[in-house]
């Protein structure tokens, strides 16, 4: 079963706007992960935060992790047709040793 | 470096037909991962190999089989392949926490 469920399943924006993505996922963990897909490639490593992190940034990322209610955004600010993709979070659960659990993802299109 | 490779790019099989696909990576990981991606769902894990001569079953097992006889490779097997196998397939290996993805192996089972 999945432990990471993405919100919205679908965010359409204008380029220059941002985009928000929330992530929420069941058991402890010890880091989050984002991922990005463009449409017929394979997945492209984003950013990492661990447990003990609340917040990190990359560039035009933006990520928060809340342990206590089990969730994390990935805000992407100032946004480009490029950005247009798939974005999924994945979960290391304490308990599944060195293996992630991903979300169903969103698809995230910036119109131009 | 190469990354992460994937042979073939797409294959269609008929029912009961059996098949490999190859991944290889150049980056000397010793983690390495199956996954297969369904329309509107996340990947999911199949198999995964924690160092050479070494697998473990993941999330979604049934009717796969793998291999790791050598460090840079990981075989995923297909005895007799089902519909219900029709999906995108990666490879990903790792040597800590981030995950490197290759381009993905499409397969259609008819």
């Amino acid at each position: 079963s999945q432990q990471g469920e993405e919100d919205p399943q679908a965010l359409s924006i204008q380029e220059g706007e941002n985009a928000t993505m929330n992530c929420s996922y069941k058991t402890s963990i010890n880091n989050l992960q984002w991922y990005r897909q463009n449409s017929g490639r394979g997945l492209v490593h984003l950013i990492l935060i661990r447990s003990n992190e609340r917040e990190k940034h990359s560039g035009r990322l933006r990520v928060t992790l809340d342990t206590s209610k089990k969730s994390s955004s990935l805000l992407i600010t100032a946004s480009r047709a490029a950005d247009t993709a798939s974005y999924f979070c994945a979960t290391d659960p304490r308990e599944y040793g060195n293996k992630l659990v991903f979300g169903a993802g969103t698809i995230l299109r910036v119109k131009s | 470096n190469a990354g992460v490779t994937q042979t073939p790019k797409f294959r269609v099989l008929k029912t009961g037909q059996s098949m490999t696909l190859l991944c290889a990576q150049d980056m000397n990981h010793e983690y390495m991962y199956w996954y297969r991606q369904d329309p509107g769902m996340g990947l999911r894990l199949i198999h995964y190999s924690v160092g050479e001569g070494t697998t473990a079953k993941g999330e979604v097992p049934d009717g796969y089989n793998v291999s790791r006889l050598k460090k840079q490779n990981f075989l995923l097997g297909l005895e007799s392949a089902a519909p219900s196998q029709t999906s995108v397939y990666f490879c990903a290996s790792s040597y800590v926490e981030t995950q490197y993805f290759g381009p993905g192996t499409r397969l259609l089972v008819l």
